[in-house]
């Protein structure tokens, strides 16, 4: 079955303590890429990839780390995590980019920061 | 920065009635495409569009890519209880894909 695995789903962690949020797909897919989602924000691109060992900020970068060493997992590093990034982030990959981006995404992971 | 603009918010309907949201840009997309959030899920694919005018359905749902390439519909008829969710649209310029507020459905049965 295609899918996004986000790990973990819930996450309660304390200011300033490192953590990471991983996420794999088994669909082959070359893009990758990390939301977070706030009450009337929708959907705000973290980073994206668009292939192994090719990343770049999206809208809303600051606070965040990824890496994309292969082609199947691309995680979400916060540093130093701080209150202001308490939020529902998402995972997402597509196939190609330009054309077909039906974007899968993952489950979420509710990440609270205290 | 964020550049689509969607509404309404929020909506709360009666079961049976029929539904539309909009999404509009200030730039051109090459691509549209409406996504429904379930509660306590990732959004999940409804409905994509590649051309300008395009209209395209999947059961009840209708949505169509307007004609300037700035702006998106999409249409629920018959509505039911389980089209409760947050609907999103998306866009894709040249760069990135971006995404709507999200309109927040409330059927009454």
């Amino acid at each position: 079955e295609a899918q996004v695995t986000q790990n973990p789903r819930y996450l309660i962690t304390v200011t300033g303590k490192k953590l990471t949020v991983t996420c794999s797909q088994n669909m082959n897919h070359e893009y990758m890429s990390w939301y977070r989602q706030d009450p009337g924000l929708g959907l705000r691109q973290i980073y994206y990839s668009m292939n192994v060992e090719v990343t770049d900020k999206g809208d809303v970068p600051e606070g965040y780390k990824v890496s994309r060493k292969e082609k199947r997992n691309f995680p979400l590093i916060l540093e130093s995590p701080s209150p202001n990034q308490t939020s529902l982030y998402f995972c997402a990959s597509n196939s190609r980019w330009g054309r077909e981006t039906e974007a899968f995404f993952g489950q979420g992971t509710r990440l609270t920061v205290v | 920065g964020q550049q689509l603009n969607q509404s309404p918010q929020s909506m709360f309907i009666q079961e049976g009635e029929d539904v539309s949201m909009n999404c509009t840009s200030s730039s051109i997309f090459n691509t549209w495409l409406w996504y429904k959030q379930d509660p306590g899920e990732g959004p999940v694919l409804l409905i994509a569009l590649y051309k300008a005018g395009e209209l395209t359905s999947n059961g009840r749902l209708t949505a169509q890519f307007g004609i300037t390439r700035k702006d998106s519909f999409l249409n629920i008829s018959a509505s039911i209880p389980s089209d409760v969710g947050i609907y999103f649209c998306a866009g894709q310029p040249l760069d990135n894909m971006r995404f709507g507020a999200g309109t927040r459905l409330t059927v009454k049965p």
